[in-house]
């Protein structure tokens, strides 16, 4: 059974620091792993996407790396901003699944001190 | 497009009585998730349709949860008779075909005491 791990659970930086969220997953027979971003009352929004193919994925100040055969994704943020704190969620689809049926982590929850 | 809506967003009920949570997705969009969220368990899928039919409802907790799509803008989540232990966030989301990306809605918050 697909199990997805984030750490750490919450974290705490201060402005312009540059940083790194950890998500680990136990089966590597993955399509692809998503990374998101939940603002606190709404929902989800995707982030990045990289697909079993890829080792990494770039949008802005936002990073995502792949390594599926050890089971692990990494989102960079650099230049951090008081705007980016919220919680990131990383999820997998795994290749046993049915389309579109995602194995969501529980998240991060991260706090960007001005 | 004003996204993916839900209703209601909060609902406070008490056990055994019945809920109904509402989805409209966004216009052209060939399926649609419910998701449930609690601290304990995280983000779970329960249910998703391509094209107004259910595909996958092996996350469906019990008999007590059912979906309906009955057109392409307008889905339903009944909880009933509903439990304490339902308490959760709800989600609605959507996307094209052919496209991973998932539009969510803001979810509906629900307390059953």
């Amino acid at each position: 059974k697909q199990e997805v791990t984030q750490i750490p659970a919450a974290l705490s930086v201060p402005e312009g620091e540059n940083l790194v969220l950890n998500c680990s997953f136990t089966d590597s027979a993955i399509y692809n792993l998503q990374w998101f971003r939940q603002d606190p009352g709404k929902g989800l929004t995707s982030l990045l996407l990289i697909q079993s193919s890829q080792r990494e994925q770039t949008s802005g100040r936002l990073n995502a790396s792949l390594d599926k055969s050890s089971g692990r994704s990494t989102l960079y943020i650099a230049a951090s901003q008081p705007g980016d704190s919220a919680t990131y969620l990383c999820a997998v689809r795994p290749t046993t699944s049915g389309t579109y049926k995602y194995i969501f982590g529980t998240g991060t929850r991260l706090k960007v001190l001005a | 497009d004003a996204g993916v809506i839900q209703s209601p967003r909060h609902e406070v009920t008490e056990m055994g009585q019945e809920v109904t949570l509402r989805c409209k997705p966004i216009s052209g969009h060939d399926y649609l998730f419910w998701y449930r969220q609690t601290m304990m368990r995280g983000l779970e899928l329960l249910i998703y349709f391509n094209n107004n039919v259910p595909i996958d409802d092996s996350g469906m907790p019990e008999d007590r949860f059912s979906a309906k799509m009955p057109n392409a803008s307008f889905s339903t989540l009944k909880i009933q008779p509903s439990e304490p232990r339902d308490s959760a966030v709800y989600f609605c989301a959507s996307s094209q075909q052919g496209s991973e990306t998932q539009y969510f809605g803001p979810g509906t918050r629900l307390l059953v005491l």
